[in-house]
């Protein structure tokens, strides 16, 4: 079955970074899209970053434009992210999230997602 | 791309018939998908393709579309219905979610 299992989140100092990881297992990973999307304490869902099933297409949210990277490595199934300067407001759980869609930059859904792993930028 | 959802909170009672809708800032094609989230839980994919249900959803869920405006149903409320579900578009990047639409119990 498929598991995603998020690592690295903690507590970090504003202007910190924090480099989080997923594993990723029961399904094919280098062959789909994978995203990042977070939730703030008690607040809606937002999408964060896209990388392609090869990594050679990236999309990011304006809020995270030049701070944050995403990466893949797809000879040990694993997805990263990569928060640099971090603010307050980037407090958030964050998912690791499977593309629906095989081999495209356009899904049409999110099928699985991981249990989250909490950021939190306090100083 | 902009989602209004409405409304954002929705008391009902189990058996109800519930709607939920989506209003998009601009044309999303159908690239529009719904997901359920329960506290302290990741979301749950219900409907993607604006009307097609995922695997292993139960067929009182709904989806259509007309323009820009998306409703979700629920024919019959069931307990483990109560939650807050989420509409998003994956027609543009950056994706977007809806502000979400809480579902309570009378």
């Amino acid at each position: 079955q498929v598991q995603l299992v998020e690592s690295g989140g903690g507590v970090v100092q504003p202007g910190g970074s924090l480099r989080l990881s997923c594993a990723a297992s029961g399904f094919t990973f280098s062959s789909y899209g994978m995203h990042w999307v977070r939730q703030a304490p008690g607040k809606g869902l937002q999408w964060v970053a896209f990388i392609r099933y090869d990594g050679d297409e990236k999309y990011f949210a304006d809020s995270v434009k030049g701070r944050f990277t995403v990466s893949r490595d797809n000879s040990k199934n694993t997805l990263f992210l990569q928060m640099n300067s971090l603010r307050p407001e980037d407090t958030s759980v964050y998912y690791c999230v499977k593309d629906r869609t095989l081999g495209a930059t356009f899904g049409i859904g999110f099928d699985f997602w991981g249990q989250g792993t909490l950021v939190t930028v306090s100083s | 791309i902009q989602l209004t959802q409405s409304p954002s909170f929705l008391s009902a009672s189990v058996g109800d018939r519930v709607t939920i809708t989506c209003r998009a800032s601009q044309g999303v094609s159908s690239y529009l998908a719904w997901y359920q989230q329960k506290p302290g839980k990741a979301p749950k994919l219900l409907i993607f393709a604006a009307s097609t249900l995922h695997s292993g959803v139960p067929s009182r869920f709904s989806g259509s579309e007309s323009g820009t405006e998306f409703t979700l149903t629920i024919s019959s409320l069931q307990p483990e219905d109560f939650a807050t579900y989420y509409c998003q578009q994956l027609n543009t990047y950056p994706i977007t979610f809806g502000q979400g639409t809480r579902l309570e119990i009378k």
